[in-house]
Parts: structure tokens; sequence; C-alpha cells
């Protein structure tokens, strides 16, 4: 079974830019988080979808957004990019939205803002 | 908010168990506790999870103590690619009843051979 897909893995992009990452989910699995990880501040939660729902937000401004689609798949725009969202931004998948679910990892998407 | 707290840093040898504590006193009856690792520069790796019982697999052993206020990961004889960074979190649901994970800066341990 195919594991979490993030693509790109890296990216260079310029203040004031917009970028969009992408996240395929394991197979059946109908929840997708994302995560942004800096070196001061660890994993810091952005939000998590389950069935093209958001469920849950972190404490992000609104230049962070995402979406699900029907076949699980994930996205997340930010918009107005600052030099300080320059971090590596993670996808997460489980199979439903229980405390008793494990949730498996992609490899991370590397942002850089110039 | 449940959080957890963990050495900074920790040594082991090759070959040995290397015991990693953490502490959660605030935990509530529901919440779990997770144990993930961070190879540098890769996605986290779900290790074990647990609500009250011991738990073990494949790769590690999770103690819980019995007022569930800390538990400790035991890797039973760790190797140079068990060198990794470790988080212990605690997952429960937020006031909104949904599922929340708070991720802490973990322990970074180190396995000399």
């Amino acid at each position: 079974k195919a594991g979490v897909t993030q693509t790109p893995r890296y990216l260079i992009k310029t203040r004031g830019q917009q970028v969009t990452l992408s996240c395929s989910p394991i197979s059946g699995h109908r929840s997708v988080s994302w995560y942004q990880q800096t070196p001061g501040q660890g994993l810091q939660f952005l939000f998590e979808y389950f069935s093209e729902t958001q469920r849950n937000k972190g404490n992000f401004p609104g230049r962070f957004s995402g979406r699900q689609f029907s076949n699980s798949r994930s996205e997340m725009n930010v918009s107005t990019l600052e030099l300080g969202d320059s971090a590596l931004y993670l996808c997460a998948s489980s199979s439903s939205t229980g405390l008793d679910t494990e949730a498996f990892f992609g490899q991370g998407t590397r942002l850089t803002v110039v | 908010d449940a959080k957890t707290t963990q050495p900074p840093s920790m040594d082991c040898a090759e070959g040995r168990a290397a015991n990693l504590p953490c502490n959660h006193s605030t935990i509530s009856g529901n919440e779990y506790v997770y144990w993930y690792r961070q190879i540098h520069s890769q996605g986290p790796q779900y290790i074990i999870h647990g609500l009250k019982n011991n738990e073990t697999n494949e790769m590690a052993s999770l103690i819980i103590t019995e007022d569930r206020k800390s538990s400790t990961l035991i890797l039973p004889h760790a190797t140079l690619r068990d060198t990794a960074v470790y988080y212990c979190i605690v997952r429960g649901f937020n006031a909104g009843n949904n599922r929340k994970l708070i991720w802490g800066l973990g322990t970074s341990l180190a396995v000399n051979p």
C-alpha cells in the first residue's frame, strides 16, 4: 500500500507570492491533517479535513487555507507569502477522526520564501 | 490542554535499551499517549500509542504509569538507525469535540556505536 505522498518536495517562492501544496493520503484514509514545522516551534497544527469538511483549525492567519476533494486528496494554500512562512509542511492521513487511530505522515514539502 | 514534557536530549549505546521518559501530568481520562519519531528532514513516523495499559509492538514498548501522569518509551535494542527526535504526544478532543494533537519539542536521541 502506498504511503502519504506530498508534492512538490521542495519549493522556492518570493515574498508576496502564493503557493499550493498537495497531499495524497493512504488509500482508504479519509482524514487529512496539515502541520507546519519550523526549527524553533516544532510541529504546529494547521487544519484537519474529513470527508471534504474542515473539522478542526489551528491558530494560523487566514492566509493559510485548505481543502479536500472527494477522493480525499487535499491541498493547502498560502497566500501573500512572508519570510516566516519558510518551513517544512507536513501532511498526515488517518482512517478516521477517532482518538485510537494512528496518523501516517508524508515526507513533507520544504518551502523557502526569499 | 494536556501537554507533555520530555528531556531535550539523551544518549544510548548501540545494542542497549533506550528508555525515553515523558511527563503528561495534566492528561485527561480519555486522552491517548502517542509516540512518533522523526529522522532529520523526514516526516514523523508512528511508533506506538496507548490509553491505560502497557503496549508492545515490533518497534517498541510503551509503559504508562498507573496514574497516567507519565510514560516511558522503550526501544529494547537500540541501533544507529534509531537516532532521531522522539515526540511524546497527548491526543484528545477539544471543546468543539474535534481531535487535537499537541506536539512538544521532543527528545533528540543519539545512539552511539
